[in-house]
């Protein structure tokens, strides 16, 4: 059973700190790894995607993975209200390219004004 | 920016009808997928579709769906029969190809409600 987990929050933080979100997952041939973003009633939007160990920064954005530990993170700098969503942590499992992503429950983000 | 598309945004339906979802993806896109997610819930495959043919289903897709790509553009989603647990956000998606060992990023589109009564 393909497992993503996440804390569902809500994590609060105030406006311009770090929000640091977490998702762990079960399969260690996972390859693949995505930050989503989900306003309320609204579709995923995509944030960020990461496939090697290490940091990618894309502007207020970092992803972190840690592939040894099943691990991967993003951070949030500058935070604001705006950002308050649920952020959904997705992961492909190695395989054909079909392979279907699993979504964690997502994490709800609260960003204090 | 190219976007997937999804009609109707509302689906009111009885017990015991049919429905027909239907997507357009990204025009180049080679791969699709029909996700759902029950309110509250986290965001639930279902089906993936590659070269006109399902290419994997969950457990959740059993004999009441069934999708279908009848022309070059259109994707659809049919749930026969509805259930009232079947109310839920389903959502369509599609990506580009990836290569071997990656996946490209999935692109939702905005959703359809569907609500069985």
């Amino acid at each position: 059973q393909k497992e993503v987990e996440q804390n569902s929050g809500p994590l609060s933080v105030p406006e311009g700190a770090i929000a640091s979100l977490n998702c762990t997952y079960s399969d260690r041939g996972s390859q693949s790894f995505f930050w989503y973003r989900q306003y309320s009633g609204k579709s995923p939007e995509l944030i960020m995607s990461i496939y090697s160990n290490g940091d990618k920064e894309d502007g207020r954005f970092t992803a972190q993975l840690n592939k040894a530990s099943q691990y991967v993170s993003l951070l949030i700098r500058d935070s604001q209200p705006s950002d308050s969503a649920t952020y959904l942590c997705a992961v492909n499992v190695y395989g054909s390219g079909n392979t279907p992503l699993v979504f964690g429950k997502g994490t709800r983000l609260s960003v204090i004004a | 920016e190219p976007e997937v598309t999804q009609t109707p945004s509302h689906q009111v339906t009885q017990m015991g009808q049919e429905v027909i979802l239907r997507c357009v993806p990204i025009s180049n896109h080679l791969y699709f997928y029909w996700y759902r997610q029950i309110l509250g819930q986290k965001v639930e495959f279902l089906v993936s579709f590659y070269n006109n043919e399902i290419s994997e289903k969950s457990e959740i897709f059993d004999d009441q769906f069934s999708v279908e790509r009848p022309d070059g553009s259109n994707f659809t989603l049919k749930i026969r029969s509805t259930k009232l647990e079947d109310s839920a956000m389903y959502f369509c998606a599609s990506r580009a190809g990836g290569g071997l060992r990656t996946h490209s990023p999935l692109h939702f589109g905005n959703g359809t409600r569907l609500t069985v009564t």
